[in-house]
């Protein structure tokens, strides 16, 4: 069963605006990843925050964790049409740093 | 980097054949590398964990003998889909884990299977 569930699964913007996604998982986790993924094709690796951490920047993305909630989010600010794309968040189970389980996905469409 | 790549990018095959995908990490070492199958518009269900040097380990529900892999080097795993049928067109990706390193795994770039 899929351990993340993400919110909303369709978001659709205006270029320039703020996209936020959010992804909740059941258990315990040494980290949780997000992963972007263009239609047909396969997954890049976005950014990456373990379980001590709250928050994390990369470019325009600022990524949240909330342990206590087992929730994190995804913002990808100043979003551009180029970043239409699926996100998917995955984690990673306490005491098995490799294996992850993939949320269910929210599918972005930035409109130019 | 850390590139990791799969061959076929795409395969159409009659139902009742095999089909070996083989997913390579081109310029890394990798122990583990993991087989993720992913329907239209659905999410990527991990299939199995490919061991370098022994037997894989298969998620509940997949069948082993259905798809079968093997983990013969460090940079190749190959999943062979057995008497494929048209349920199991999907779309197949493959990633590894790096040698050393902690928690990132790279991605294959995919391969879409149909099975007519």
């Amino acid at each position: 069963s899929q351990q993340g569930e993400e919110d909303p699964q369709a978001l659709s913007i205006q270029e320039g605006e703020n996209a936020t996604m959010n992804c909740s998982y059941k258990t315990s986790i040494n980290n949780l990843q997000w992963y972007r993924q263009n239609s047909g094709r396969g997954l890049v690796h976005l950014i990456l925050i373990r379980s001590n951490e709250r928050e994390k920047h990369s470019g325009r993305l600022r990524v949240t964790l909330d342990t206590s909630k087992k929730s994190s989010s995804l913002l990808i600010t100043a979003s551009r049409a180029a970043d239409t794309a699926s996100y998917f968040c995955a984690t990673a189970p306490s005491g098995s740093a490799r294996q992850l389980t993939f949320g269910s996905g929210t599918q972005l469409t930035v409109l130019p | 980097g850390a590139v990791v790549s799969q061959h076929p990018s795409w395969v159409i095959c009659k139902s009742g054949t095999s089909v070996k995908i083989e997913c390579r990490s081109l310029d890394f070492q990798a122990t583990t590398m993991f087989w993720y199958r992913q329907f239209p518009k659905q999410s990527l269900m991990l299939m199995a964990t490919s061991n370098e040097g022994s037997k894989a380990t298969y998620e509940q529900g997949v069948e082993k003998d259905k798809f079968l892999i093997n983990h013969a080097s460090l940079t190749l795993s190959t999943l062979t889909v057995t008497s494929a049928h048209p349920e199991d067109s999907s779309f197949y990706i493959c990633s590894a884990h790096k040698l050393a390193s902690t928690d990132t795994q790279y991605f294959g770039p995919g391969t879409r299977l149909t099975v007519l």
